[in-house]
């Protein structure tokens, strides 16, 4: 089962920051946090994860709160290309599968 | 450096047949997921090779298998086709190295049973 919760829809204007939560309040203390998106009928994107830092790349920035029980993907500029499903996903690195839950689909809107 | 590439993108097969699929992962991974995902029940995990050998299984009945080569590309079986195995199947590939555990995804082939 997954692990995570997340809204099922968003909407964003183009060109604001769009702000993604998940909760994850039973994570493990080895269990990471993944985000990824799918555009439809495309393959799942990886985008980035982190495991109790706040990360940031090219895509996107993710802050995991202190105590770890959520997190929130930030895409700084978003743009109608990131209209997608984003899926949070927590695990550990070895051994297990990537369990992907319904995600949040996000529309940004013109 | 090339994605994850599979094999046929598109299949239309007939109750009862059998169909292969092929994933070529990134150079260099060692691990090959599958998934199917349909409107229904989502992205459900299939199962895992590493170094050849199938590390996990999902919830999927026996007319569902795999296999992985020396070459790490790998394939999946699915036998006795049903109309409810139409979908989306997805092939995911990772290094496991350092913090290289976040997997990639191919495009996925999109198979058709009638």
């Amino acid at each position: 089962d997954a692990k995570t919760t997340q809204p099922p829809s968003m909407d964003c204007a183009e060109g604001r920051a769009a702000n993604l939560p998940c909760n994850h309040s039973t994570i493990s203390g080895n269990e990471y946090v993944y985000w990824y998106r799918q555009i439809h009928s495309q393959g799942p994107q990886y985008i980035i994860h982190g495991l109790k830092n706040n990360e940031t790349n090219e895509m996107a920035s993710l802050i995991i709160t202190e105590d770890r029980k959520s997190s929130t993907l930030i895409l700084p500029h978003a743009t109608l290309r990131d209209t997608a499903v984003y899926y949070c996903i927590v695990k550990r690195n070895y051994g297990q599968n990537f369990v992907f839950g319904p995600g949040t689909r996000l529309s940004v809107l013109p | 450096k090339a994605g994850v590439t599979q094999t046929p993108r598109y299949l239309i097969k007939t109750r009862g047949q059998q169909v292969t699929l092929s994933c070529s992962p990134i150079s260099g991974h060692r691990s090959v997921s599958w998934y199917q995902q349909t409107p229904g029940q989502g992205l459900q995990f299939l199962f895992e090779y590493f170094s050849e050998t199938q590390r996990n299984k999902g919830n999927f009945p026996g007319r569902f298998s795999g296999r992985q080569f020396s070459n790490s590309r790998s394939e999946m079986n699915v036998s006795t086709l049903e109309l409810g195995d139409s979908a989306l199947y997805l092939c995911a590939s990772r290094r496991e190295e350092g913090r290289g555990h976040e997997q990639y995804f191919g495009p996925g082939t999109r198979l058709t049973v009638t």
